[in-house]
């Protein structure tokens, strides 16, 4: 099975930078993404990694080691609007094609 | 990105009753639609995974009578909730993957279904 964990909630403060990690175990790795998502609507696309090393965009990087199983999405210069949840999914190959689990997400609120 | 369109956004219906989700692709072709819900705080859920043209694959647990789910084209796939209850309120939304990109896939709007 697959198995994705990440943090519940972290706090920071607007204009620090915030790091939240992901770990997984999953068979078939095909990559892994990161959205945000407010409360309401459905998430948006944030990053993509497949091979290992940082991908930079803005604001926002995300790095992954498939050795260790682990990510983390980087967010700079925090803006309030910046608070939201962010989920850390990993795609995987099963013999029906591709499937993306998603973790429990990590609720952020940015304050003042 | 592409886009997926989503309806209806919300929706409130009488328990017992049949309701109908549309996800359409709009400028790109969706090989795969993905079928998710989402309880609340909770993290999105894979229900199904369709393929265009073949019968759906249910998640564990998931009832695939209950849960219709319809991908007769490359651009519609339908999610259609069976006598529906109280418990099945929830927020579900679609993702839609092109078998050539195969990069991301795109989320739907989401729609918020509440079972009165």
């Amino acid at each position: 099975g697959q198995n994705i964990d990440q943090p519940t909630e972290m706090t920071a403060t607007e204009g620090a930078i915030v790091q939240i990690n992901c770990t997984y175990q999953t068979s078939g790795f095909n990559g892994l993404f990161w959205y945000q998502q407010h409360a309401g609507e459905a998430p948006t696309f944030l990053s993509y990694n497949v091979l290992d090393g940082l991908e930079e965009k803005g604001r926002f990087s995300s790095f992954l080691s498939r050795s260790k199983g682990y990510s983390y999405l980087l967010l700079k210069e925090l803006q309030m609007k910046d608070s939201a949840s962010y989920l850390c999914a990993v795609r995987f190959h099963t013999g029906g094609g591709n499937k993306l689990t998603f973790g429990t997400g990590t609720q952020l609120k940015v304050e003042l | 990105g592409a886009v997926v369109s989503q309806h209806p956004s919300w929706v409130i219906c009488k328990s017992g009753t049949s309701v109908k989700i549309e996800c359409r692709s709009l400028d790109f072709q969706a090989t795969t639609m993905f079928w998710y819900r989402q309880f609340p705080k909770q993290s999105l859920m894979l229900m199904a995974t369709s393929n265009e043209g073949s019968k759906a694959t249910y998640e564990q647990g998931v009832e695939k009578d209950k849960f219709l789910i319809n991908h007769a084209s490359l651009t519609l796939s339908t999610l259609t909730v069976t006598s529906a209850h109280p418990e099945d309120s929830s927020f579900y939304i679609c993702s839609g993957q092109e078998w050539v990109m195969n990069t991301e896939a795109f989320f739907g709007q989401g729609t918020r279904l509440t079972v009165v």
